[in-house]
């Protein structure tokens, strides 16, 4: 069975600091991961994701995550954050095909003016 | 596409009765799959079908939880009777085969007093 680990149920930096939200992932087989954004009330909205193919992915909104098989890390970052990227992050893993996500618990990332 | 559709955005009912959750997903996806979001267990797979059959309802908590999909535009989710701990988001998500990325409907919230 696959499981997500994220480091820090709250993260808080300013505006336009470096954005680092960790992941790590146990699987028996590689996994498809993915990062998801989930602003109040609303569903949770694709940032990136990695399949197969280059470990750095880059997403929406300006954030890019790595896959690093050695360490089964897959942390999200940006480079300068910006007041709109306020919302909670979840990092999520499958076996691939669509047998559905599993997440992490959630990383609600604060930004400071 | 309008995306998924969940309805109702919000319910609130009583301990004791029925409460069925909606749920219509993007055309042409033949996976769809419902998710419970709470605080103290994060967001969970509850149960995914494809081609409008249960595949896995492992994640199902109770016999009080069934879910039909008697289409490919519809399904449902229905707690009877309900309970208060089952208070949470619930959300509907759908995908293609051949595709890894689930697209989330914007959730219902269920509070059952």
């Amino acid at each position: 069975a696959q499981s997500v680990t994220q480091l820090g149920s709250h993260v808080s930096v300013s505006e336009g600091a470096l954005v680092l939200l960790r992941c790590n992932y146990s699987s028996s087989v590689p996994p498809y991961l993915f990062w998801y954004v989930q602003y109040p009330n609303q569903g949770l909205q694709l940032l990136l994701k990695y399949t197969t193919g280059a470990t750095l992915v880059k997403g929406i909104n300006g954030f890019e995550a790595e896959f690093k098989k050695s360490e089964t890390s897959f942390h999200l970052t940006k480079p300068s954050a910006h007041m709109s990227d306020a919302a909670e992050y979840f990092c999520a893993v499958s076996l691939g095909g669509a047998d559905g996500l599993t997440f992490g618990k959630g990383t609600h990332l604060i930004i400071q003016p | 596409d309008a995306g998924v559709i969940q309805s109702p955005r919000h319910e609130v009912t009583e301990m004791g009765q029925e409460v069925t959750l909606r749920c219509k997903p993007i055309s042409g996806h033949d996976y769809l799959f419902w998710y419970r979001q709470t605080m103290m267990r994060g967001l969970e797979l509850l149960i995914y079908f494809n081609n409008n059959v249960p595949i896995d309802d492992s994640g199902m908590p109770e016999d009080r939880f069934s879910a039909k999909m008697p289409n490919a535009s519809f399904s449902t989710l229905k707690i009877q009777p309900s309970e208060p701990r089952d208070s949470a988001v619930y959300f509907c998500a759908s995908s293609y085969t051949g595709n890894t990325e689930a697209f989330f409907g914007q959730g219902t919230r269920l509070t059952v007093v």
